[in-house]
C-alpha cells in the first residue's frame, strides 16, 4: 500500500494561476520534504517540515510556500507559476532526518504551465 | 556545498552486468544511497551505505566505495529489461539535522534485449 501520496499525479496549470499540489503519508513520520526535479536534472530540495518547524531552502524562490495542517498532509503552493516551473514534484518523508532514517517518496506530481 | 555527479547514459545487454558511477564532494561521514526512478514514477530506495564501508552487497546489487577517490559505483549483475530506469546516487547532508539529500543528476539505464 502506498505510504506517501501525492495528488495528482498530473497537474496542468496556465501562467500565473496559483496553484496547489497536496501529499498525505501514512507512516506519521516528522519530516516531509518537497523536491522539484526539472526535466533530466537532479532532484532539488525546496524545503521541508520538522514537525510545525518550516525551514525553506536558501535558494528556494519566493514564489514557492507550504503548508503542513498535520502530521499527515503537507501542501505545496505555487503563487504565480512561469513557465520555468514546470518540473516533477516530489514528496517526500522520514522519521527523523538522522543518521541513515530512510526517506520515503511518493510518486510525484508532474507540472505543466501553459 | 555538496555536489553529486554521474554519467548521463549507459546501455547494456540483457544478462550482462551494469556499471553505474558517482562523485561525490563532501569529506565528511556520510550515507550514500542509490535510488531507481521508473518513467513518471517517485524515486524507490535500491541499496545506500555508510562512509565507512568499502562494499556493501544485496542479491543483485553491489555497492563499492572508494572513500579517498569519492566514488561510488553501483554494479547490477545479470541486468534485466526492467532495470531499464534512471539511476540516482544521493549523499546525506551531515552538515543538517533533517536529512537533506543532495541527488546527482542521474543515469539512464537502457537494457536491450
Amino acid at each position: 500500500d502506498a505510504m506517501v501520496i501525492q495528488n495528482p499525479r498530473y497537474q496542468v496549470t496556465q501562467f500565473g494561476k496559483p496553484v496547489t499540489l497536496s501529499c498525505s503519508q501514512t507512516l506519521n513520520h516528522n519530516v516531509m520534504y518537497w523536491y522539484q526535479q526539472k526535466s533530466s536534472q537532479a532532484p532539488k530540495l525546496l524545503f521541508h517540515y520538522y514537525d510545525k518547524d518550516f525551514n525553506n531552502e536558501a535558494d528556494t524562490p519566493d514564489n514557492f510556500q507550504s503548508r503542513r495542517p498535520n502530521t499527515s498532509f503537507c501542501f505545496l503552493d505555487i503563487r504565480s507559476p512561469g513557465l520555468g516551473d514546470a518540473a516533477m514534484y516530489l514528496c517526500a518523508t522520514s522519521r527523523d532526518g538522522t543518521g541513515n532514517t530512510e526517506a520515503f517518496f511518493g510518486q510525484g506530481t508532474r507540472l505543466t504551465v501553459v | 556545498g555538496e555536489d553529486v555527479e554521474q554519467s548521463l547514459f549507459l546501455s547494456v545487454r540483457e544478462g550482462d552486468s551494469s556499471v553505474i558511477n558517482c562523485t561525490y564532494t563532501d569529506s565528511s561521514s556520510t550515507y550514500l544511497y542509490w535510488y531507481k526512478q521508473e518513467p513518471g514514477a517517485g524515486l524507490q530506495l535500491l541499496t545506500y551505505i555508510f562512509s565507512n564501508m568499502d562494499m556493501k552487497q544485496d542479491q543483485r546489487l553491489t555497492v563499492l566505495l572508494n572513500k579517498k577517490d569519492k566514488h561510488l559505483s553501483l554494479r547490477i549483475a545479470d541486468t534485466q529489461t526492467g532495470d531499464s530506469a534512471i539511476y540516482f546516487c544521493a549523499e546525506k547532508d551531515f552538515g543538517t539535522s533533517y536529512g537533506k539529500l543532495t541527488f546527482g543528476q542521474g543515469t539512464i539505464l537502457t537494457v536491450h534485449p
